[in-house]
């Protein structure tokens, strides 16, 4: 099946700081859709991208649209303590396909 | 935006016990509606697609007549554990999408432990 290679896996950092993390798929994607994921919470969707090079904000968040299809990017600027969470890449194909996640933790 | 709610939020079930988990839209009419499956520090792993009216799609590994999924209105589906043991326990969520999978509201979870 489908796989998105996530990476970092986890990361720790101070309040303050940008955070860049990305995602990567052998095959090409259409859609790449960035959730976040509190504690016992559900995903909630953060940022989707539909066009190949495509740059989407969405408050401290941008995510891109890699050029070959092939990978995107999240980054978070100015960490706060609520970032933290599980950030999930996805990809729809024929089903919705889940990166492993990155684990962020902000230190205060 | 499109608000999915699911209940229970959390179950403790004995070995062998039958578990009924309930997924609705709230403020929209859902085509489709998705299971999944979360470990723990796992990613989610889709189960089963459903759409209403119809047989849900289960995906390769999940016994359907284990995870029952019905699907009866555009606003509910349900999940039911059937005959749960320890190794189905497991955070379970629901989403919910309308005319496009691609566009999934997800629900909070439920939470299943089985003793």
């Amino acid at each position: 099946g489908q796989q998105l290679n996530q990476s970092p896996q986890s990361m720790f950092i101070q309040e303050g700081e940008d955070v860049s993390m990305n995602c990567t798929s052998s095959s090409i994607f259409n859609t790449w859709l960035w959730y976040k994921q509190d504690p016992g919470e559900g995903p909630v969707l953060l940022i989707a991208l539909y066009k190949a090079g495509e740059l989407t904000s969405n408050g401290r968040l941008t995510a891109q649209f890699g050029i070959t299809r092939k990978d995107s990017f999240l980054n978070i600027s100015a960490s706060i303590p609520s970032d933290v969470g599980i950030y999930f890449c996805a990809g729809p194909r024929d089903k919705l396909t889940f990166g492993k996640g990155t684990l962020l933790t902000v230190n205060p | 935006g499109a608000v999915v709610s699911q209940h229970p939020s959390w179950v403790i079930c004995k070995s062998g016990t039958s578990v009924k988990i309930e997924c609705r839209s709230l403020d929209f009419q859902a085509t489709t509606m998705f299971w999944y499956r979360q470990f723990p520090k796992q990613s989610l792993m889709l189960m089963a697609t459903s759409n209403e009216g119809s047989k849900a799609t289960y995906e390769q590994g999940v016994e359907k007549d284990k995870f029952l999924i019905n699907h009866a209105s555009l606003t509910l589906s349900t999940l039911t554990v059937t005959s749960a043991h320890p190794e189905d326990s497991s955070f379970y969520i629901c989403s919910a999408s309308g005319t496009s999978y691609e566009t999934q509201y997800f629900g909070p979870g439920t939470r299943l432990l089985v003793l």
